[in-house]
């Protein structure tokens, strides 16, 4: 029930392009949804994120699609660039509910090809 | 300044010693995490702390222990290194969980120790 499940694995999309990652999650009580994108050698850092109460939120290239009865989610990319290519994971977690952290996705490796 | 800083970034020694990453951060935050991040790049929590309170301790070997001074530092210990300990290990914190999430809430993350045990 805390897993959440992200495909593809990996994806190759062309310059301008758009990418599509999803994820799907089985826990109810989750109630933030958070996507991180990962460069080599580099930490993961926070890129968009949804709350429940809304279907879509838009940040600039980046849109997060929320189905809360499917009980999934998905991070649009938007004419798709070069630096782009990371890894990004889906995550989720029940902001407030003492005892739990940031359950993450097992990433997706995206290359934009020039 | 950095916002999550670790140390050290790479970490390489034999099997059976013992060692440490430290982690301080600077934003102000509450909560404090340490995942580990294996091979395949899958990130997995192993330890939270909440105002030096330990909160989450998910199935690790007692090998590990976290230690907080403070809330702005979180540092991990490991004795006894084994093989299957090489991994990156990440730090992060978060506002308080118990409060109400803005919409800047987040998790930092700092930029990790790849640690190898030889």
């Amino acid at each position: 029930q805390q897993q959440v499940k992200q495909s593809p694995q990996s994806l190759i999309v062309q310059k301008g392009g758009i990418s599509i990652i999803n994820c799907a999650y089985e826990n109810t009580a989750f109630d933030y949804f958070p996507w991180y994108q990962q460069f080599p050698g580099k930490g993961p850092a926070l890129l968009i994120a949804i709350r429940p109460d809304v279907s879509e939120k838009k940040e600039g290239r980046f849109t997060i699609s929320f189905n809360k009865s499917a009980k999934q989610f998905s991070l649009h990319i938007m004419d798709s660039q070069p630096g782009d290519s990371a890894t990004y994971f889906c995550a989720a977690s029940a902001i407030g509910q003492a005892g739990t952290a940031l359950i993450f996705g097992k990433g997706t490796t995206l290359s934009v090809s020039s | 300044d950095t916002a999550v800083s670790q140390t050290p970034k790479y970490l390489v020694t034999q099997m059976g010693n013992d060692k440490s990453i430290k982690c301080e951060q600077n934003l102000g935050h509450d909560t404090m995490y340490w995942y580990k991040q294996d091979s395949k790049k899958f990130l997995k929590i192993m330890f939270s702390y909440n105002n030096k309170e330990l909160i989450i301790n998910e199935t690790v070997p007692n090998r590990f222990s976290p230690k907080s001074p403070d809330k702005a530092h979180l540092n991990l210990h490991i004795n006894s290194l084994e093989l299957g300990d090489s991994a990156v290990y990440f730090c992060a914190s978060s506002q308080d969980l118990r409060g109400p999430a803005t919409p800047n809430y987040g998790y930092t993350f700092g930029s990790g120790t790849r640690l190898t045990v030889v």
